[in-house]
This record gives structure tokens, sequence and C-alpha cells, in this order.
């Protein structure tokens, strides 16, 4: 079955450090692939995804992630980070033609310290 | 943001109770998922729903019913609630399966069964 790994469950970072974080997906097939945020107490937004073209996809608020198929990953990177950036991200993966049923991965919880 | 509202947003319960929670969306989005959100597992999805009264199973879906006689809403059931279904269960909506479609999620209910 499918699975989805974050490998760093929780990151610390002084503003306008930068940020990367991981994400791998098991599919050896075509995939589409999603970074989802979690504010505190927020349902979860949006913040890009891949699925096809490009393997570099640009988000919202300047965020931005890497689909290097040859290592099975999708990291999300953002050159400097904003104590608003602190929440929680999702990494998500869907086999196209499959109903759009994501795979989450655990997640990775992210605190900025101003 | 997208037309999704779930209720109730807090429940407490007790161990053997049924329990239904409701997502209604405004959106006529014909996809409608359910997933419970746990610690150290992100989001797992429970069942989907494709159209009305067409639903099926998800990854986590043992002790978890649904129902869909309305496009507009999308019910959740937990016939005899257990502890191990203290969760976070968020609804989700897309409305095509096309990767070029995002799934948008509601703001959340928060179920705790003692």
């Amino acid at each position: 079955a499918q699975s989805v790994s974050q490998h760093n469950h929780h990151v610390i970072l002084s503003e306008a450090a930068s940020l990367e974080l991981g994400c791998n997906y098991s599919y050896g097939g075509t995939v589409n692939l999603f970074w989802y945020v979690q504010y505190p107490g927020q349902h979860l937004q949006l913040l890009l995804k891949y699925f096809s073209g490009d393997p570099l996809v640009k988000g919202i608020k300047g965020f931005e992630a890497e689909f290097i198929k040859s290592k099975f990953s999708f990291n999300l990177r953002k050159p400097s980070v904003q104590w608003s950036d602190t929440a929680e991200y999702f990494c998500a993966v869907n086999e196209p033609g499959g109903y759009n049923k994501l795979i989450f991965g655990a997640g990775t919880r992210l605190a900025v310290h101003p | 943001d997208a037309g999704i509202t779930q209720s109730p947003r807090h429940k407490v319960t007790e161990t053997g109770t049924p329990v239904t929670l409701r997502c209604h969306q405004t959106e006529n989005h014909r996809y409608m998922y359910w997933y419970r959100q746990d610690p150290g597992h992100g989001l797992r999805l429970i069942h989907y729903s494709y159209g009305v009264k067409d639903t099926d199973k998800g990854e986590v879906s043992d002790g978890y019913s649904v129902s869909r006689s309305k496009t507009e809403d999308f019910l959740l059931t937990l016939e005899s609630a257990t502890s191990s279904q203290t969760s976070v269960y968020f609804c989700a909506i897309s409305e095509s399966v096309e990767p070029t479609d995002t799934q948008y999620f509601g703001p959340g209910t928060r179920l705790t069964v003692l």
C-alpha cells in the first residue's frame, strides 16, 4: 500500500532561517503530490501541489517544493520563515484515477521563534 | 474558503453510545470524504463518497458507517463509540478527481469518548 514518510516530526527555527521539510512516498507509479498546512486551531489549507510538468512547484506564502522522481521525494522549502509560519505541515499523495483519496504523512510541527 | 460546515464542532460522549457527525457543503461538489486526525498518524481516510448513495471504505473504516442521501450532506456514524475513536474528524470535498482540482477541508469535529 502507498505510504508517505515525513522525517522531521518537530522543527524549531528562528525567524529568517531557511526551512526544508522532507517528504518521501512509496509508490513507484504516477502520483499527485500535495503539501497542506494547518495553523493552530484551523482546518487544513493547500499550500501547493504537483501533478505534472515542472518539478519545481511554487505555492502560496513563499513556499515551494521540488519533486524528485528518482528519490521518491517532494520536499517543502522556504528561504526565510516568519513567526506566522508556525503550524503543522502535512505531505500527501494520491493516485490518479483513484477517487482523489489522499494518503497523508504524520505531519511536521514547525515552531518559529521571533 | 469552501462552504463546508461540520456539526457538532465538539462532542463528549460515553463508550457504547452512538454518535453521528454531519458534514454539510454548499459547493455542490460530487466527492466527499471523512478523515480522522491523530497525533503521529496525520490524517487517515475513513470513508468517502463519489455521489449520492455511492460510498466506499477507506483505510480505517472499522467501527464507522456513512450515508449520503443528498449531495450536500455526508454523515459519519459511530454505531457504538469506543475510546480509540477519540479523535479530530475532518470532512473534505472535491469537485472532481482531476489532479487540477483541490480537496478542501472543513473546520473539524473534536470527539472525545470517555
